[in-house]
This record gives structure tokens, sequence and C-alpha cells, in this order.
């Protein structure tokens, strides 16, 4: 079975400052992870995804996230939060034996003029 | 190129009523997948199909939902009777045949609400 985790349901920041979203996975077998990103009135866009190549991803809109297995962890950064960024979070996962993907509860990020 | 659509946008039903769903994805993608966020939970997967056929219905929450594909093109999801709980978001997305990137491309979702 897979699960995700996300901390925190609602995040603020500064526009400027830096936006670190969390998010830890559970799998038994080797994962896939993706970050998607929901406007309002909007479907899920994918961010970025994580398929066993490079362990820092990098994303659209100057995104990245780091795979760290030791800490089942796939955290998404950005450097300066712009606020056009504000929207809904989400992680999941996936794998090469199922390919329906298991998200995390969301999170909300908001940025602050 | 058109992403994935779905229609209606919102539904608003009485319970014991009749709602059908419509996605249609991306030209040439064999993969389509339902999904559907309830109030306030994350989204859960419903089912996918691989052209016309059902590779994994695991996610369908009982019998009064039917999802088809026919001629794997279009698929509709039909909630019959609809219950107050079958309120939410339902997603579709579809994805490449071939390939490991396992890319989904969403929808915009339909909006149910069950009074």
């Amino acid at each position: 079975a897979q699960s995700v985790t996300q901390l925190g349901s609602h995040v603020s920041v500064s526009e400027g400052a830096l936006v670190l979203l969390r998010c830890n996975y559970s799998s038994s077998v080797p994962p896939y992870l993706f970050w998607y990103v929901q406007y309002p009135n909007q479907g899920l866009q994918l961010l970025l995804k994580y398929t066993s190549a490079a362990t820092l991803v990098k994303g659209i809109n100057g995104f990245e996230a780091e795979f760290k297995k030791s800490e089942t962890s796939f955290h998404l950064t950005k450097p300066s939060a712009h606020m056009s960024d504000a929207a809904e979070y989400f992680c999941a996962v996936s794998s090469a034996g199922r390919r329906a993907l298991t998200f995390g509860s969301g999170t909300r990020l908001q940025v602050q003029p | 190129e058109a992403g994935v659509t779905q229609f209606p946008s919102h539904s608003v039903i009485e319970k014991g009523q009749t709602v059908t769903l419509r996605c249609d994805p991306i030209s040439g993608h064999d993969n389509l997948y339902w999904y559907r966020r309830v109030m306030g939970k994350e989204i859960k997967f419903l089912l996918h199909f691989v052209k016309e056929s059902k590779q994994d219905e695991s996610g369908m929450p009982n019998n009064r939902f039917l999802a088809e594909r026919t001629g794997g093109t279009y698929s509709t999801l039909k909630v019959q009777p609809a219950e107050l709980e079958d309120s939410g978001v339902y997603f579709c997305a579809s994805s490449q045949g071939t390939g490991s990137s396992y890319e989904q491309y969403f929808g915009p979702g339909t909006r149910l609400t069950v009074t």
C-alpha cells in the first residue's frame, strides 16, 4: 500500500520568501512522486515529477523538489514566492505496478504582499 | 492540443436522482482515470481504463457507480441513485499508453452537489 502525508494544510509566506511544502510518502516498492498545483476553478497541473532519475527535480514556475529515500520525503521548494503562487498543492505517489495516484490531503499556500 | 475536458462543470441534483458525468481525454491517450475529492478530504482514485477495458476499479465506492468507456475514447461515470455523500468534485485524467513518465493530465473537474 502507498500513502502520502503533507504536513500543514495551510502555509502562509511573504512575497519573496522561501516556499517549503512538505511531503512524506510510504511505499513498499520504488515510488514515482509528483507535485500538482490547483489554481482556483482549474484542474490539477503537474509541477514536477520524480521517476527514478535525478533525485533533484526541477519543475515549472521555479519550483523544485528533492527525493530523499532515507527520509521518505519529497519536499517542494521555491526560493522566492510570487503572489501568483497562491494555490493548493498536492503531493502524489504511484509506482510501476500501479498507475493510480495516491494523493496527500493538499496544502493551501497563501502569499502575503 | 486540447486538454482533458469534463462536462458538466457543475451539477446539482436531489438525493435519489441519477447523474452522468462525461470526460473526454487528450486525443491518443489510452489511459483514463477517474478521481473524486469529497469536501475536506484528499483526492481519491476511483478507477482506471486502458482503452475500453477497466484496468483497476478498486476505488469505486459501491455499485451505485458505473463507469464506461465505449470505443476507448470518452468516458462516462453514472451515479444512480445519488446519495448525499456522493457530493464532491470528480476529476478525470488521462495519460499516454507507453513510456515511463506516468504523467497524468487532469481535467477541470465536475462539482457534484447532492441535496
